[in-house]
């Protein structure tokens, strides 16, 4: 089955800093990649995702990017952090019968 | 396009009563998932069940069960003798499935908040 693994848990950076959240994925090869973000309302916004290495599709514009460098590793990125970035980030992964998998999320407060 | 859709935004029922969250949702496709899945404080997303939409069957696990209705595009969720534990945010999701199997995107509602009080 798929384990996935996202750090930081939780995050405060100052507004205008850069940003680079990792996920990697263990027990699946070529899966589909995905980031999603939850803002204070609770609802989960799909943000990104990927159904292989350097394939990125993007659902939302905004002020962040993603990159998928190696088949199990997803990264989201920001050059210059706001206020609205901060939420709470999961990484998801999806294989065939394994279903979707997610992260245990990263807590980022931009300040 | 796709849509899910959690009318109830915060519940609140006593310990060992009934409650049954509700889910309604709107797709193209013919083939499709979807997923309840539930979210403690802690933030991590926990799964539940995922149905295919051509397995209208209704599933039961133990305090758990899903009434999956294709005619009214409804799947609901209802916890029986509900627990402090059950205490959540709980998420209904749905997925399209593509020709090879796998899917593009997992489309979220926006989440019933259940509260159990002791």
């Amino acid at each position: 089955s798929q384990t996935i693994h996202q750090w930081p848990a939780t995050l405060v950076q100052p507004v205008g800093s850069p940003l680079s959240l990792e996920c990697t994925v263990e027990g699946t090869s070529n899966p589909n990649l995905y980031w999603y973000r939850q803002a204070a309302g609770r609802g989960l916004q799909l943000l990104f995702y990927s159904v292989g290495i350097g394939q990125i599709s993007s659902e939302v514009p905004q002020n962040l990017s993603a990159s998928r460098p190696q088949d199990r590793q997803f990264i989201l990125s920001s050059k210059k952090l706001l206020l609205s970035d901060s939420g709470f980030y999961l990484c998801a992964s999806f294989r065939g019968s394994d279903g979707y998998t997610f992260g245990s999320g990263t807590r980022l407060t931009v300040v | 396009a796709q849509k899910v859709t959690q009318a109830q935004t915060e519940i609140s029922v006593v310990e060992k009563e009934d409650v049954t969250l509700d889910c309604v949702y709107e797709t193209r496709d013919t083939t499709y998932y979807l997923f309840w899945y539930k979210q403690p404080p802690s933030g991590e997303l926990v799964f539940l069940i995922r149905r295919n939409s051509f397995d209208e069957q209704n599933e039961i696990s133990g305090r758990y069960s899903w009434n999956f209705q294709k005619s009214t595009s409804s799947f609901n969720f209802t916890i029986t003798a509900s627990q402090v534990v059950d205490s959540a945010v709980y998420f209904c999701a749905l997925s399209d499935i593509l020709s090879s199997g796998s899917a593009r995107q997992l489309t979220f509602g926006s989440g019933t908040q259940l509260t159990v009080l002791p």
